[in-house]
């Protein structure tokens, strides 16, 4: 059963549409996050969530939010798509624990967005 | 800032044959996973190496960690097609990040032929 779960599988907007991305967990792990995939590109870490706690990374552009209710959900908000933002959305969970097991990350099968 | 080397970049073989896909760093690693990704899919984690010297074996797969925690290979024997993916290694920093932040290498394309 998947663990971690996107929906939806495919997203297709229109430039400047505002569109958003779901992940949800089934791990109760308590840190979440959003990555960039572009074609057989390594994922580029936008943002994560340590609990509720969020951080950015500093080259992740302001069209880009999140949010994160509750433990198991969280959102990938683009504002105003563009081209360059046609790319696989990879959402991944991790607990922090014991040395070693911490850093592991279990991802999701991702969201494929295309804009028009 | 740490950096992760990951080569070959692309690998084509043919079905039977023996590959290495090594990950290097000047940087120590409190552990290291490796992904394995099919088109249209996320990453599936393969293996996680935390100690110095490890090596893992999954099946034909083997995974090895270096001595100082900097490298790492996976080496796979008698490949077969339906082991054609990106194959990505990812290293976790050590000391300071408590949430198990990710350094990803730049993948390896590996196509396997029939």
């Amino acid at each position: 059963d998947a663990m971690v779960i996107q929906n939806p599988r495919y997203q297709v907007t229109q430039f400047g549409k505002p569109v958003t991305l779901s992940c949800s967990q089934t791990l109760n792990h308590n840190v979440m996050y959003w990555y960039q995939q572009k074609s057989s590109q390594a994922p580029k870490l936008l943002f994560h969530y340590y609990d509720k706690d969020f951080n950015n990374e500093a080259d992740t552009p302001d069209n880009f939010q999140s949010r994160r209710p509750n433990t198991s959900f969280c959102f990938l908000d683009i504002r105003s798509p563009g081209l360059g933002d046609a790319a696989m959305y990879l959402c991944a969970t991790s607990r922090d624990g014991p040395s070693g097991a911490k850093n592991i990350q279990y991802f999701g099968a991702g969201t494929r967005l295309s804009v028009l | 800032t740490q950096l992760l080397e990951q080569s070959p970049q692309f690998l084509s073989i043919q079905e039977g044959e023996n590959l290495t896909v090594y990950c290097n760093s000047s940087s120590v690693f409190s552990s290291l996973q490796w992904y394995r990704q099919e088109p249209g899919e996320g990453p599936v984690l393969l293996v996680t190496v935390v100690t110095g010297g490890e090596v893992k074996k999954l099946k034909r797969l083997t995974f090895q960690f270096g001595d100082a925690r900097k490298d790492s290979s996976l080496h796979i024997t008698a490949a077969q097609p339906g082991d054609t993916g990106l194959y990505l290694c990812a290293g976790a920093g050590a000391g300071g990040t408590s949430y198990g932040k990710l350094t990803f290498g730049q993948g390896t394309i590996l196509t396997v032929h029939p």
